[in-house]
């Protein structure tokens, strides 16, 4: 089983509608990130969280440590946000700053 | 300001040729990694540099693997003896000091025939 899991594996929306996507983690961390990664390849960090909720624009994340569980919202999406959403997990261990990655959910936004 | 850059941007090679890629992290960031994301599949850690300490390298595939960063900025990671599953696109990505934000560089698409 994969440290860290991310539901859906694929999601398509309409332009509009209100996101939610989901990740799971089995172990203790420091710190959780959502990374977006567009269709080119590129890599953005949207949020690094470890307690609690964080907004920038239309995009939420929160995290509630006792269920280990992180949830990334997009209200009122729209097409320029299909991209594919990794979750990543920090271990607390050691002082390695190595992170664990879920797999990605695959967002599609259609017009 | 730049960003985070890798050259070259994609690489092709032979089976069993070494390949060096090399990471240009963002001025005054501490600390550097490597990953990897092989052809549908996720992200996969590699290596991490922080400042002067020993490097952490316990998601390197094999000794075939190696990295090094030269005066705490550019690093290189090298494949010797390259093999058709070495074929993924290698990240690399900094950090400033106190702040575990990580920064992506573009990306090196490696492809080994």
């Amino acid at each position: 089983k994969n440290e860290v899991e991310q539901s859906p594996q694929n999601l398509t929306a309409q332009e509009g509608e209100f996101i939610t996507i989901n990740c799971s983690y089995s172990v203790g961390i420091s710190a959780l990130h959502w990374l977006q990664q567009h269709p080119g390849g590129g890599i953005v960090s949207l949020f690094m969280l470890s307690s609690g909720k964080k907004k920038h624009g239309r995009l939420i994340a929160t995290i509630n440590i006792q269920e280990k569980h992180s949830s990334l919202h997009i209200t009122a999406s729209h097409p320029r946000d299909s991209a594919v959403y990794i979750c990543a997990v920090r271990s607390p261990w050691g002082g390695s700053e190595k992170l664990v990655f879920g797999k990605g959910t695959k967002l599609t936004v259609n017009p | 300001g730049a960003g985070v850059s890798q050259s070259p941007s994609n690489k092709v090679t032979e089976k069993g040729k070494d390949v060096e890629l090399r990471c240009d992290p963002i001025s005054g960031h501490t600390a550097l990694y490597w990953y990897r994301q092989s052809l549908g599949q996720g992200l996969e850690f590699l290596i991490y540099f922080q400042g002067n300490s020993a490097p952490d390298k316990s998601g390197l595939p094999s000794d075939r693997f190696s990295a090094e960063r030269t005066g705490g900025s550019v690093s290189t990671l090298t494949i010797q003896r390259t093999q058709q599953e070495d074929s993924a696109v290698y990240l690399c990505a900094s950090s400033p000091p106190a702040a575990s934000e990580q920064f992506f560089g573009p990306g090196t698409r490696l492809t080994v025939l």
